[in-house]
Parts: structure tokens; C-alpha cells; sequence
């Protein structure tokens, strides 16, 4: 256990559902992450909170929403989302720290949420 | 953009032998990790090299950097079958005392046969 938590392990979901996915990380962290991981493409950096700071990867479409409420929970809200939206999503955790720049520091994964869309 | 590159994708070999895996990426780094993956599980680090370290060992594993190649090999010696997994190389960049986010590889599948 990495004591980065995610809910649920499995989704499915049709086209014009709404849900949400869930993490929480139990490490004192200030920084957390979504990533998405496809078949056959790199693990892909989705949006980071660090240090209370949205960092948004521009080319995430607004059918994915980042909801980070405090500094151990992290969710994505989820609506509309197309087929290729299938994939593993991951959240991860780190300890982020202003040190005559912004250093993001050791990242811990959470075990993933399967997401299918039909 | 700067992305790990991992070579061979897949690579079979038998219990006891030792797997050598390779990264190259393109622009300059703060560091480069390691992860390992179990089939549709988290990645969990392994190791951690700094721009300005050239060898770093931890248990059975080896990490190299060359910075001047621009790449990053990692040996597991020994290997056993629950080695059997997907490793991923990232890089994080050096943007004058900041540092960007891991940017990953598309990673080497490890299939170790008892």
C-alpha cells in the first residue's frame, strides 16, 4: 500500500452518465495529480494541485473536472465522456516545496480506477 | 516536449538472467525515475537518479545515466518470475530551480518464465 487510496477500482459508464472518481492520500501531502493511461500511449499528466495551486494541462477537454476541496482529497468529475475516454486513471501524491523554485517532489500512485465507456 | 523512450518494448527472458532496459529522452533534467507497474495496478518508484549521478544501486537493481547520450539504462539482476511487470522511465526537468512534472516513457512489458 502506498497510502494513496482511489474509488472506485472499476467503472463503467454510458455516454451521458455522470460520475465521479475518487482519491485520498493519507501521507501529509500538499500536491496531488490525475493521470490517464491508455493502451499503447505514455502515462499522460491530466491537472496537478500543488501547493493549493491548479496546474491544468490545456489539452484536457472540460468533459473532465478537477475538484481538489482540501490538501487529502482529489477528485474528477466525469460527464459526457466518449468511448476513447476508456483507460486507467491514476492519482498520485507528493510533498511539493518552494525551494528557490518550485520542486514537486516524489510522487506516490494510488492503485487506479479502470474506467470503461460504452 | 521532453519524453522518456524505453527500449525493447517487450522483453522475455528466463528466471535467474538479468534484464537490462533502456531510456533515452530529448532535453535536459533535473532527474530520472524508475517505476514499476503491476498488469492494471498503480506504478509504484523504484529508484531515483540525479542529473549529476552517473550510477545508483538499490538491492538488485542497477540505474545508469549518461546525461550526454541523454539516456538511462536500468539492470535487474537475478531476475524471478514476480518481476514479471511493465517499467516506466520518467524525467523531470530543470527550469532554473523549479522543476517540471515526470513526463513518462511508454514503457518496457518484462515477462520473466520460471
Amino acid at each position: 500500500e502506498t497510502g494513496v487510496t482511489q474509488t472506485p477500482r472499476h467503472l463503467v459508464m454510458g455516454m451521458t452518465n455522470k460520475k465521479s472518481l475518487k482519491c485520498e492520500q493519507h501521507l501529509g501531502h500538499n500536491a496531488m495529480y490525475w493521470y490517464k493511461q491508455s493502451a499503447k500511449k505514455p502515462l499522460e499528466l491530466m491537472f496537478v494541485y500543488s501547493l493549493e495551486e491548479r496546474v491544468e494541462n490545456n489539452s484536457v477537454p472540460s468533459r473532465f473536472s478537477p475538484e481538489c476541496p482540501n490538501s487529502s482529497h482529489l477528485f474528477l468529475h466525469l460527464h459526457t465522456l466518449q468511448p476513447e475516454d476508456s483507460a486507467l486513471y491514476l492519482c498520485a501524491s507528493s510533498q511539493a516545496r518552494l525551494a528557490g523554485g518550485h520542486v514537486l517532489g516524489l510522487q506516490f500512485f494510488g492503485p487506479g480506477t479502470r474506467l470503461t465507456v460504452l | 516536449s521532453q519524453q522518456g523512450e524505453e527500449d525493447p518494448q517487450a522483453l522475455s527472458i528466463q528466471e535467474g538472467e538479468n534484464a537490462t532496459m533502456n531510456c533515452s529522452y530529448k532535453t535536459s533534467i533535473n532527474n530520472l525515475q524508475w517505476y514499476r507497474q503491476n498488469s492494471g495496478r498503480g506504478l509504484v518508484h523504484l529508484i531515483l537518479i540525479r542529473s549529476n549521478e552517473r550510477e545508483k544501486h538499490s538491492g538488485r537493481l542497477r540505474v545508469t545515466l549518461d546525461t550526454s547520450k541523454k539516456s538511462s539504462s536500468l539492470l535487474i539482476t537475478a531476475s524471478r518470475a514476480a518481476d514479471t511487470a511493465s517499467y516506466f522511465c520518467a524525467t523531470v526537468g530543470d527550469y532554473g530551480g523549479s522543476q517540471g512534472n515526470l513526463i513518462f516513457g511508454k514503457g518496457t512489458k518484462l515477462s520473466v518464465k520460471p
